[in-house]
């Protein structure tokens, strides 16, 4: 079946570090790609997306390839903030239905 | 706010009781999507309905659960006989599906606590 592998956390960074999480995934076919965010007491809100190989996602600063060769779709961000500091969950789909999340990954970001 | 809400927000209760979730997802969207997080982990999909028609269960999902989206609008996600291994938090998402790429909105969730 489907399934979605993070990189091991919790990651800590200093504020204006470059974050790098790993995501890689096994689905056949061609799956769109996600990243949710969970903020401390909210609820998982979409980061960004990509639907086909060689697609970049990017939102706030965040960016992610879609890798099909590697099967990767890893985050990135070249200058964390304080603010950053959540739960990222790297997803995917192949049916456009149900979503298959990654285990998360903690990113706390100091001052 | 027109996002997703859910109700309870918290739910404590003894082993063996039933408990029920009730879920309003975004009103113009027709899919509507229940999730288990435990902590540590990824939300794991249990069930979900477009309109009213309920097109998907995970295995994982026992017996004990039923959900419903009688109108294809709101939907309530019931446990029975609940277990100490039941206690999760219980997402709810809804979507509009336009182009096929599954963006989902997710409510703050329920969460459970079995004693």
């Amino acid at each position: 079946g489907d399934s979605v592998t993070q990189m091991e956390g919790p990651v800590t960074l200093s504020e204006e570090a470059f974050l790098t999480i790993n995501c890689t995934y096994t689905a056949t076919g061609y799956p769109s790609l996600f990243w949710y965010v969970q903020y401390p007491g909210e609820g998982l809100q979409l980061l960004l997306k990509a639907t086909k190989a060689d697609d970049k996602g990017s939102n706030k600063g965040f960016e992610a390839t879609y890798r099909k060769e590697t099967t990767s779709f890893h985050l990135e961000k070249g200058s964390v903030q304080v603010s950053d500091s959540a739960v990222y969950f790297c997803a995917l789909t192949r049916s456009g239905s149900r979503l298959t999340f990654g285990e998360g990954t903690q990113l706390t970001v100091n001052p | 706010d027109t996002g997703v809400s859910q109700d309870p927000r918290h739910k404590i209760t003894k082993r063996g009781q039933n408990v029920t979730f009730r879920c309003d997802p975004i009103s113009e969207h027709n899919r509507l999507y229940w999730y288990r997080q435990t902590l540590g982990q990824g939300p794991e999909f249990l069930t979900y309905f477009q309109n009213e028609a309920q097109l998907e269960k995970s295995r994982l999902l026992s017996d004990r659960f039923s959900a419903e989206r009688p109108k294809g609008s709101f939907s309530t996600l019931e446990i029975q006989r609940t277990e100490q291994g039941d206690s999760a938090m219980y997402l709810c998402a809804s979507s509009l599906m336009l182009g096929g790429t599954g963006e989902l909105f997710f409510g703050e969730g329920s969460r459970l606590t079995v004693l």
